[in-house]
C-alpha cells in the first residue's frame, strides 16, 4: 500500500516563499504530482517529477528525492489567488500491471495581506 | 481543446436509490479515472479503465461500477445508496494510463 503524509494547513504572507512537504512510502513509485484545488473546485495539474531533482514553472516548482521518499512544492511570490488545497500525489506500479494514483489529503494554504 | 466533462454537477438522491454519474474525456484521451472527494477522507480512488476495461479498482464495495464506452466516454453507477456516499465525484482522463491526469469539475452527489 501507500501512506502519503503533508501538513494539514499552513499560513504565508503574500509576497513571500512557501514550502510544501510531501512525504510518501511506496513500493512500485512510477511518478509524483502536484495538484491545486481551489474550493468547490476540480484539482488543476501542477507539475510531475519521476527523476530527481527540481522542476521549474514559473512561480511554482517541484522538487524530488526518490531515496528519501520525499517531495517539496516551492511556490514564490504569493498572490491571494494561491489560497487552495495542495495535493501530492503519487503514482504505483502495480504488480499485476497497470499504475494507481493515490493522493494525499492536501495542504490547505492561506495567504494573507 | 475541450475539457473533461461531467453531468449531471449536482444530484440529490434519497437512501435506497441508484444513481448514474456521466464523464466525457479529453478528445484523444483513452483513460478515465474515477475518485470520492470527501472532507475527511480526501481523494480516495474509485477505479480506472482504458480501452473500456477496468485496469484497475479502488476499495469500496461492489454497489460502485463502472463501465467505459468504445468512444472513451464513461458512466459510474452506485447502487443502493447510503448517506455516506454524499460526496463529489471527480473523473480525470489521461492519454494513457502513465499520463498525466486532468481532471473535470466534477459530479455534487448529496444523498438524503
Amino acid at each position: 500500500g501507500q501512506n502519503i503524509d503533508q501538513p494539514t494547513e499552513m499560513t504565508a504572507t503574500e509576497g513571500a516563499i512557501v514550502q510544501i512537504n510531501c512525504t510518501y512510502q511506496t513500493s512500485g513509485f512510477n511518478g509524483l504530482f502536484w495538484y491545486q484545488q481551489h474550493a468547490g473546485e476540480a484539482p488543476t495539474f501542477l507539475s510531475y517529477n519521476v527523476l530527481d531533482g527540481l522542476e521549474e514553472k514559473g512561480r511554482f516548482s517541484s522538487f524530488l528525492s526518490r531515496s528519501k521518499g520525499y517531495s517539496y512544492l516551492l511556490l514564490k511570490e504569493l498572490q491571494m489567488k494561491d489560497s487552495a488545497s495542495y495535493l501530492c500525489a503519487v503514482r504505483d506500479r502495480l504488480t499485476g500491471g497497470g499504475n494507481k494514483l493515490t493522493f494525499g489529503t492536501g495542504t490547505q494554504l492561506k495567504v494573507e495581506l | 481543446k475541450a475539457g473533461v466533462t461531467q453531468t449531471p454537477r449536482y444530484l440529490i438522491k434519497t437512501r435506497g436509490q441508484q444513481v448514474t454519474l456521466s464523464c466525457s474525456p479529453i478528445s484523444g484521451h483513452r483513460s478515465v479515472s474515477w475518485y470520492q472527494q470527501t472532507p475527511g477522507q480526501g481523494l480516495q480512488f474509485l477505479f480506472e479503465y482504458f480501452s473500456e476495461t477496468q485496469r484497475n479498482k479502488g476499495n469500496f464495495p461492489g454497489r460502485f461500477s463502472g463501465r467505459q464506452f468504445s468512444n472513451s466516454r464513461s458512466e459510474m453507477n452506485v447502487s443502493t445508496l447510503e448517506l455516506g456516499d454524499s460526496a463529489l465525484y471527480l473523473c480525470a482522463s489521461s492519454l494513457q494510463t502513465t499520463d498525466t491526469q486532468y481532471f473535470g469539475p466534477g459530479t455534487r452527489l448529496t444523498v438524503l
